[in-house]
């Protein structure tokens, strides 16, 4: 069965700090990997991994991506309060015929001023 | 503004009261697909489509109907709701097989069936 687990599933930490959010998956015809942001509502895209070890980097998040050990990271840096919020981690699996995306739960993460 | 518009945005009902949610998405994407999204099991695909007149079933379908007679439309019908069909949904769009990937989502509606 296709799934993909987030951990932790909760944070608490400071402004200033760095965070580092952990996404593992095992899915069958592995397309991608995807990193969303839900504030109050509607998750927002952040990132897409596609190959391994190249990191992608967006101001203070950036995002690598292990196609062998099966992983990808999420690295905050200079938390800020308005980083706090649930990050989804999402994979696309492919087989003939259909295209989904499997989500993990989520983690919570709450930047203290 | 490209974007996914779902309504209604909160919704109370009763049981057994037919309802529609309606998604409209105006990037000309194939790939639509309904979620909900309930507190320590995450988002769960409800049904997807690949395209017009073409869909298929998520992970937890049981209860929920959908069509898709135009590219930019996808509703979520509930024939006959019940209180375990209380949660929140969203509606996303994206490119089939667009080089980018990713969903854009919609602003989301609570539903509560009492």
């Amino acid at each position: 069965e296709d799934k993909v687990v987030q951990s932790p599933l909760s944070l608490v930490v400071h402004e200033g700090d760095t965070v580092t959010l952990n996404c593992s998956y095992e899915v069958t015809n592995f397309r991608s990997l995807l990193w969303y942001k839900q504030e109050k509502k509607a998750p927002t895209f952040l990132f897409m991994l596609t190959s391994s070890g190249i990191e992608k980097k967006s101001g203070r998040l950036s995002s690598i991506l292990d196609k062998k050990e099966l992983f990808s990271i999420l690295n905050i840096t200079a938390t800020q309060t308005g980083d706090s919020a649930v990050y989804l981690c999402a994979v696309e699996a492919r087989t003939s015929g259909t295209y989904k995306y499997i989500f993990g739960t989520g983690t919570r993460l709450k930047v203290l001023a | 503004e490209a974007q996914v518009t779902q309504n209604p945005r909160y919704l109370i009902t009763v049981t057994g009261k037919k309802l529609t949610v309606t998604c409209s998405q105006n990037m000309n994407h194939e790939y639509m697909s309904w979620y909900r999204q309930d507190p320590g099991l995450g988002l769960r695909q409800i049904y997807y489509s690949m395209n017009v007149e073409v869909t298929d079933k998520g992970d937890v379908p049981e209860g929920y109907k959908v069509s898709r007679k135009e590219k930019r439309n996808f509703p979520l019908i509930l024939e006959s709701p019940s209180p375990n069909q209380t949660s929140l949904y969203f509606c996303a769009s994206s490119l089939l097989g667009g080089p980018y990937g990713g969903y854009t989502f919609g602003s989301g509606t609570r539903l509560t069936v009492v």
